[in-house]
């Protein structure tokens, strides 16, 4: 049984470019979440969809947008890319199925630099 | 809003010591509580969490935590560290009966010496 898998593992982009990040929840699960994890911080929550809606947002500009497919895999988008972009992305499947309270299944996320 | 203060920022115990690793949160109800450990390069493992109910948690891999409601804590124990556990520890708290959003602290490095 597959874990939360994301893509790439590393990505290296220049300020002002567009990045896709992309992630298969765990088998079973329909919610998904995103987090920002900057070095040497915890994770900050970005945004959480589920049934192809964006649920909830954290505290974070327009340029991060997002989207989740039918079959629940989720795609995070960042706009107009900042040097303080450069983080560890981490995405996180559950089952809430709307109860909001069901523990998160982490993917080993990617690892986002911006020169 | 909630908030998560892990006190420590690198704990460096001898292999087969016993561990603690402090966790506080600012919450005005009984909080959903977690604690996460991440190895270099992957994402995070669930350890143990806290809903209700008995405030001492078991977890995976020999953890076990202890919710004290009247000092805010929640804080990570284990009787006798191995090297493996050489990692980055993560308490995070979710308000009860609101939207689920964590809020994660800023993490402990734990090093384990031989």
């Amino acid at each position: 049984d597959a874990g939360v898998t994301q893509s790439p593992t590393h990505l290296i982009k220049t300020r002002g470019q567009q990045v896709t990040l992309r992630c298969s929840p765990k088998s079973g699960h329909d919610t998904v979440s995103w987090y920002q994890q900057a070095l040497g911080q915890g994770p900050q929550f970005i945004f959480q969809y589920y049934e192809e809606e964006e649920r909830q947002r954290g505290n974070f500009p327009d340029r991060f947008s997002g989207h989740q497919f039918p079959n629940y895999s989720s795609e995070l988008n960042v706009n107009a890319l900042l040097l303080g972009d450069s983080a560890l992305y981490l995405c996180a499947s559950s089952a809430d199925r709307g109860e909001n309270n069901q523990p998160q299944h982490f993917g080993d996320g990617t690892r986002l630099s911006i020169l | 809003a909630q908030s998560v203060t892990q006190p420590d920022i690198h704990i460096t115990v001898s292999e087969g010591a016993s561990l603690e690793l402090r966790c506080n949160y600012s919450y005005g109800a009984t909080p959903y509580l977690f604690w996460y450990v991440q190895s270099p390069g992957q994402g995070l493992q669930l350890l143990l969490k806290y809903f209700s109910g008995d405030t001492l948690v078991q977890g995976i891999k020999g953890f076990e935590a202890e919710f004290k409601r009247s000092q805010s804590s929640f804080n990570l124990r284990k009787p006798s560290v191995h090297w493996s556990d050489a990692a980055e520890y993560f308490c995070a708290v979710v308000a009860s009966g609101g939207s689920y959003i964590p809020t994660f602290g800023r993490g402990t490095s734990l090093i384990v010496h031989p």
